[in-house]
């Protein structure tokens, strides 16, 4: 089945600064690549997704990057804020494989 | 707007016991799926299903079979619960196989 390689695992930052977080995958036949948000005892939810005949996404702070050829993708954050303190999850298509989670913590 | 609902939030159950986990959409999705989440291992993938009466394994099914005999609703059931099986348990739904997954609150089961 796909492998799906998510960094980091946590990721300390302070309000206003920039947070990013990267997955690869390593199936090629992949073509959708969407982040999820959990927040703490919440369902996950999509925040941004992307399919493969883009390279990048933007959604007011948040935006994602695709390298097909390098088979990653990245979240990123700007502008942090306490609110965006969560555990996100990104996933690899082919095979419904999600990466192992980032717990974000931003500090006031 | 989409909702998935799960029947229990929280189970306790004892070791050997037959469970039964329901998940019910609400928007005439085709895909449904089986999520087990635990701390550091993020979600898995249990089993999933495209269609009626159709389920196909995940990346951990062992332990776990599932049930779809209506479009709304994706039973998971654990023929005799072993304690390794107490986690954290997601149903989703989406409405085309590279779409957007709605989850359910999950249902915590703890197995004694």
């Amino acid at each position: 089945g796909e492998n799906v390689e998510q960094h980091p695992s946590t990721l300390s930052v302070q309000e206003g600064d920039s947070a990013v977080i990267k997955c690869t995958y390593s199936d090629s036949a992949s073509n959708y690549f969407p982040w999820y948000k959990q927040e703490l005892g919440k369902r996950p939810q999509l925040i941004i997704d992307i399919r493969s005949n883009v390279g990048e996404k933007k959604d007011q702070r948040i935006a994602v990057t695709l390298n097909k050829t390098a088979k990653h993708f990245s979240l990123h954050i700007t502008e942090t804020q306490p609110e965006d303190s969560a555990v996100y999850f990104c996933a690899g298509y082919s095979t419904l494989t999600f990466g192992k989670g980032t717990m974000l913590l931003v500090s006031p | 707007d989409v909702k998935v609902t799960q029947s229990s939030r929280y189970l306790v159950k004892r070791t050997g016991e037959k469970v039964f986990l329901e998940c019910v959409q609400d928007m005439d999705h085709e895909n449904m799926f089986w999520y087990r989440q635990d701390p550091g291992l993020g979600l898995r993938l249990i089993y999933f299903s495209y269609d009626v009466k159709m389920k196909e394994k995940g990346d951990i099914p062992e332990g776990y079979s599932v049930s779809r005999e209506k479009k709304e609703r994706f039973s998971l059931i654990l023929e005799s619960a072993s304690t390794n099986q107490t986690s954290m348990y997601l149903c989703a739904s989406s409405f085309t196989n590279t779409g957007e997954l709605f989850f359910g609150e999950g249902s915590r089961l703890t197995v004694l």
